[in-house]
């Protein structure tokens, strides 16, 4: 596609309940990062993949929150038994190359717990 | 621990004001200095990447500057259209982590006509 393109834009969700956001990176794009982005906070690393692979998943909170690449392609991220801490706005960005090129973010998924 | 400060948190301009934005960084072995315009409800895009000291980018009123200790984002005659948050990120190498960045919290620009 022309740009990283993220679904849903927002989600409200009840405490307790799990949810899943998708990530449809550039067409061609190795790489593919989620960020979170909570109030008044700068962007948070979350996950980094190469490929369909995960070689850091050193910024994932807990092990509430998962994430999986498919196809070299789509990507989900998932969080269970979701807690209000969790409310932020959740950002994928995808790079030619990881760790060389510049990468490119989508419009995010704002989350909300309730 | 690689850090990235961002100052001021939010600045205000008339129209046609100059003004720079700065963005001081510690980082081991910087790979890379990224500037990102948000708009509200929006996510990063992308404005430049800055490599090595005395590097400069422009990018019709936005020029972005490089030492070894911090990065400015000089804004000449601004226009309300360049009212955004800007972000300062850096990439750093060591091991198979130079594909991270790392963000400050950006600036909070106000351009009023």
């Amino acid at each position: 596609g022309a740009g990283v393109s993220q679904s849903p834009s927002n989600k409200v969700t009840e405490k307790g309940k799990d949810v899943e956001l998708r990530c449809d990176p550039i067409s061609g794009h190795t790489a593919l990062y989620w960020y979170r982005q909570s109030l008044g906070q700068g962007l948070e690393f979350l996950i980094y993949f190469q490929g369909n692979s995960a070689p850091d998943k050193s910024g994932l909170p807990s092990d509430r929150f998962s994430a999986e690449r498919t196809g070299g392609s789509v990507s989900t991220l998932t969080i269970q038994r979701t807690q209000q801490e969790d409310s932020a706005v959740y950002l994928c960005a995808s790079s030619l190359v990881g760790g060389v090129t510049e990468a490119f973010f989508g419009q995010g998924t704002r989350l909300t717990v309730v | 621990e690689d850090q990235v400060t961002q100052s001021p948190e939010a600045l205000r301009l008339q129209e046609g004001e100059s003004s720079s934005l700065n963005c001081s960084y510690t980082v081991s072995g910087l790979r890379g200095l990224f500037w990102y315009r948000q708009d509200p409800g929006k996510g990063p895009e992308f404005l430049f990447t800055l490599y090595s000291a005395g590097e400069e980018k422009e990018k019709e009123r936005l020029k972005a500057t490089l030492t070894k200790k911090e990065s400015f984002l000089h804004i000449t005659a601004p226009k309300p259209e360049d009212s955004a948050t800007y972000l300062c990120a850096v990439r750093t190498g060591g091991g198979g982590s130079n594909y991270k960045l790392t963000f400050g919290k950006g600036t909070l620009l106000t351009v009023n006509p």
